[in-house]
């Protein structure tokens, strides 16, 4: 049940460079997509989200694009940091559930970024 | 700034054993979850809880598995028998409704170790 990809395991961007992330996705009922982070020893924490009506998000330096046509979405981060390197999991939320905003999650990417 | 907390941090147990998880979800959230995630795979979704009742489960959460809201601030994810697969890493999550801007702040987590 791969309903949710993140096919990079890992990237590596040097500090001050964009880094972008990208998940892929198979359910088309899935209506909010989020970006979380993870620190070692640490939850996830949320960082970003965007509705399916929507194809872009801003907050900061983090933008999230969504192409629903391609079912892809990708987490850009500019200026990246060194403060930024996590593992970042996409996460995808489908209304045809009954009821609590239950995630799907993907694999997870780990972000280095590199001074 | 209110955050989910989890203890024990990480549990060792024998096969066969019951343990509990605890949790203490943000005091003003309403909905409440448990996810999993084994060593090198995804974050993968247990259960969510919602006005004392279970909301959602997914396949893994079976009759090993129960949750339990015993007070007004504890939450907490019951395995009546541990199995080696059941090792893995636990997240609470817990968030305020159900609403267009979903956000489930996670816990840090409780590493469970079934030898």
């Amino acid at each position: 049940d791969q309903q949710v990809k993140q096919n990079s395991p890992s990237l590596s961007v040097q500090e001050g460079r964009i880094s972008i992330l990208n998940c892929d996705y198979t359910n088309s009922m899935f209506d909010y997509f989020l970006w979380y982070k993870k620190y070692p020893a640490e939850g996830p924490t949320f960082l970003i989200s965007i509705s399916s009506i929507k194809d872009k998000n801003e907050d900061g330096r983090f933008t999230v694009f969504l192409n629903k046509s391609a079912k892809h979405l990708s987490l850009h981060i500019v200026p990246s940091q060194p403060g930024d390197s996590a593992v970042y999991f996409c996460a995808a939320r489908s209304r045809d559930q009954t009821g609590a905003n239950n995630l799907f999650f993907g694999t997870g990417t780990r972000l280095t970024v590199i001074p | 700034e209110p955050e989910v907390t989890q203890t024990p941090s990480h549990q060792v147990t024998q096969m066969g054993q019951e343990v509990i998880l605890r949790c203490v979800p943000i005091s003003n959230h309403l909905y409440f979850y448990w996810y999993r995630q084994i060593l090198g795979q995804k974050v993968e979704f247990l259960v969510s809880f919602y006005n004392n009742e279970i909301s959602e489960k997914s396949e893994i959460f079976d009759d090993q598995f129960s949750v339990e809201r015993p007070d007004g601030s504890n939450f907490t994810l019951k395995i009546r028998s541990t199995k080696l697969e059941d090792s893995a890493m636990y997240f609470c999550a817990s968030s305020v409704k159900f609403s267009s801007y979903n956000e489930q702040f996670f816990g840090p987590g409780t590493r469970l170790t079934v030898l």
